[in-house]
């Protein structure tokens, strides 16, 4: 059964700043990681996806994915009030619909 | 577009009583998902459907839950006999084909008294 963990669990972060999320899966044959983010009392919603090893950028996002490791991350730089929200990782397995998702992580930016 | 539609958005039901949420998935998608969302267990997959046939089933609990999409326009998620424990946000999310993204609706929340 395929396992997704996320680190930390919570995160403070000065407004302008950095923001560095963690995942790690436990399948190498996982088709592609997700990230979805979820405000209060909202579904979430998909932010960037990866398939193949290596990094992505969209707009003030990069994930990197390194599958030896089972490792992915998500950056956000010049971190919002509005970035404020829990992360979600999740892995999708080839040949299945279904997302698992790891337990989040909060993060909070510090005007 | 409206997004995924889930009605009601609150359902408190009594311990043993029958609760039934709706979906309603963006028109076009052919694929249609059931998670359920609690503090302890996160965000679990429950099933999936794909042009209307069930596909996954491998997350719902053997009794008391089942899922049915009669038409392309909606799909529902029955629990009988309610128990405190099934008390979560009930997620339902729909997608193109399978293994693109899925968009999710904002939750049907039960509460089991």
């Amino acid at each position: 059964q395929e396992k997704v963990q996320q680190s930390p669990e919570s995160l403070i972060v000065p407004e302008g700043a950095m923001s560095s999320l963690n995942c790690t899966f436990s399948n190498s044959a996982s088709q592609s990681i997700w990230w979805y983010q979820q405000h209060p009392g909202k579904g979430p919603e998909a932010l960037i996806s990866i398939f193949s090893n290596g990094n992505k950028k969209e707009g003030r996002l990069t994930v990197y994915l390194n599958r030896a490791s089972l490792h992915v991350s998500l950056h956000i730089r010049d971190s919002q009030p509005s970035d404020s929200a829990v992360y979600l990782c999740a892995a999708m397995n080839y040949n299945q619909g279904k997302l698992i998702f790891g337990q989040g992580t909060k993060l909070s930016i510090k005007p | 577009n409206a997004g995924v539609i889930q009605t009601p958005r609150h359902k408190v039901t009594g311990k043993g009583q029958e609760a039934t949420l709706w979906c309603e998935p963006i028109s076009g998608h052919s694929a249609v998902f059931w998670y359920r969302q609690t503090i302890v267990q996160g965000l679990e997959f429950l099933t999936y459907f794909r042009n209307q046939a069930p596909i996954d089933d491998s997350g719902m609990p053997k009794e008391r839950f089942s899922a049915q999409m009669p038409n392309q326009s909606h799909s529902t998620l029955k629990i009988q006999s309610t128990q405190p424990q099934d008390s979560a946000v009930y997620l339902c999310a729909s997608s193109f084909r399978d293994m693109y993204e899925q968009y999710f609706g904002p939750g049907t929340r039960l509460t089991v008294l």
